[in-house]
């Protein structure tokens, strides 16, 4: 069966410091894959997408990246991490046509 | 896009009533719409889904209700539990990529 993990569950960092989130998934060939972001309270906000390796698409310019080194691994970064950066962030995948599977996300502080 | 600076609606209901919830969407190209479900501090879990081609699915105590013309979606739920309390989400996709999620709606079922 398919599994995707995510890591870690909970991230603490000062404002100016990198960051690397890091999801794999197994038991599946070529998912699709999404990096989304959660505000408290609020709704689901599509950071990024993947159909391939290499192959990021990105819905809002902001102050992250995504890299797609591996057919199962999605990683979201950024170099220099903001007070709004803050938030809870959600990996994703999905075959084709077929629902998103969610990690259990990563709930980050930036202080 | 995605409704990320509204805070979420809440809908309460009395235990054992039916609960429906709503979403418009905003692609008309989109063909495939899922319903999610989130609990706090969890990933959202899949509720139910159904493709362009249809206007109504059943699961078991859920119905999802589909009209293109209108770009509506919403989520009935049968004899509504206290376990069915959480924030509820719809996504539209085009092809099953690039899932987009409605802001959500807070369930509160009352005893």
């Amino acid at each position: 069966s398919q599994t995707i993990h995510q890591w870690p569950a909970t991230l603490v960092q000062p404002v100016g410091s990198p960051l690397s989130l890091e999801c794999t998934v197994e038991g599946t060939s070529n998912p699709n894959l999404y990096w989304y972001r959660q505000a408290a309270g609020r709704g689901l906000q599509l950071l990024f997408y993947s159909v391939g390796i290499g192959q990021i698409s990105s819905e809002v310019p902001q102050n992250l990246s995504a890299s797609r080194p591996q057919d199962r691994q999605f990683i979201l970064s950024s170099k220099k991490l903001l007070l709004s950066d803050s938030g809870f962030y959600l990996c994703a995948w999905s075959g084709r046509g077929e629902e998103a599977f969610f990690g259990q996300g990563t709930r980050l502080t930036v202080v | 896009g995605e409704s990320v600076g509204l805070h979420l609606p809440t809908l309460s209901v009395q235990e054992g009533d039916n609960s429906i919830i709503n979403c418009a969407y905003s692609n008309s190209a989109s063909d495939y719409f899922i319903w999610y479900k989130q609990e706090s501090g969890k990933g959202p879990q899949f509720i139910i889904d159904i493709r362009s081609n249809m206007d109504k699915r059943q699961g078991q105590r859920v119905t999802v209700l589909l009209n293109k013309t209108v770009k509506h979606l919403s989520l009935q739920i049968a004899a509504t539990q206290p376990g069915d309390s959480a924030v509820y989400f719809c996504a539209e996709s085009v092809y099953g990529q690039n899932f987009v999620f409605g802001p959500g709606t807070r369930l509160s079922v009352l005893p």
